[in-house]
């Protein structure tokens, strides 16, 4: 089935440094999106990406659609403590794949003071 | 005013019992979903419906029976729960099945089966 590669699997940062990280698959897809999940809750929406090419910024959180379509990545700059949770990519394909998202493996971040 | 809310939170039951997960969304939206979250965080799709109609039934064990009464629940019932079953389970909703949402998730279920 499809799948989405996402790297690295952890981090471990100085408040204040940035972070990227990225997400890549084999097959193409129409919607990226990237999620923040706290211990304890739900994954949250952070950004969503609707376009090839489509850079999107969210305060401090930057995340770009590749343009084969088969990637995206997520910037995070001068990180702070808050920023420690788990982050997804995920995609979905668009048209008649009724709303199914792929999710990635998610990467741990940890921010030390 | 919590826009998906799951009941319960934590489930711990033993091997063979039935147990139901409740969902409610207050956002007004046509799809919801559950998704499975194993012990490595991987989060899989498991059913989605739209106006009460099921649309998504990923390859999930005949004993998981997902059931709409109205768009805004989706309850989802086991029977004979086995050890594997242990996951947090999260409910989430979209407003259309079509064209490409992010989802709001709820808070999750942990169920433990001892």
């Amino acid at each position: 089935g499809q799948q989405l590669n996402q790297s690295p699997q952890s981090m471990f940062i100085q408040e204040g440094e940035d972070v990227s990280m990225n997400c890549t698959s084999s097959s193409i897809f129409n919607t990226w999106l990237w999620y923040k999940q706290d211990p304890g809750e739900g994954p949250v929406l952070l950004i969503a990406l609707y376009k090839a090419g489509e850079l999107t910024s969210n305060g401090r959180l930057t995340a770009q659609f590749g343009i084969t379509r088969k990637d995206s990545f997520l910037n995070i700059s001068a990180s702070i403590p808050s920023d420690v949770g788990i982050y997804f990519c995920a995609a979905t394909p668009g048209g008649t794949s009724y709303g199914k998202l792929t999710f990635g493996q998610g990467t741990i971040l940890t921010v030390h003071p | 005013d919590t826009a998906v809310s799951q009941t319960p939170k934590y489930l711990v039951t033993q091997m063979g019992n039935d147990k139901s997960i409740k969902c409610e969304q207050n956002l007004g939206h046509d799809t919801m979903y559950w998704y499975k979250q194993d012990s490595k965080k991987f989060l899989k799709i498991m059913f989605s419906y739209n106006n009460k109609e099921l649309i998504i039934n990923e390859t999930v064990p005949n004993r998981f029976s997902p059931k709409s009464p109205d768009k805004a629940h989706l309850n989802l019932h086991i029977n004979s729960l086995e050890l594997g079953d242990s996951a947090v389970y999260f409910c989430a909703s979209s407003p259309s099945h079509r064209g490409n949402y992010g989802y709001t998730f709820g808070s999750g279920t942990r169920l433990t089966v001892v």
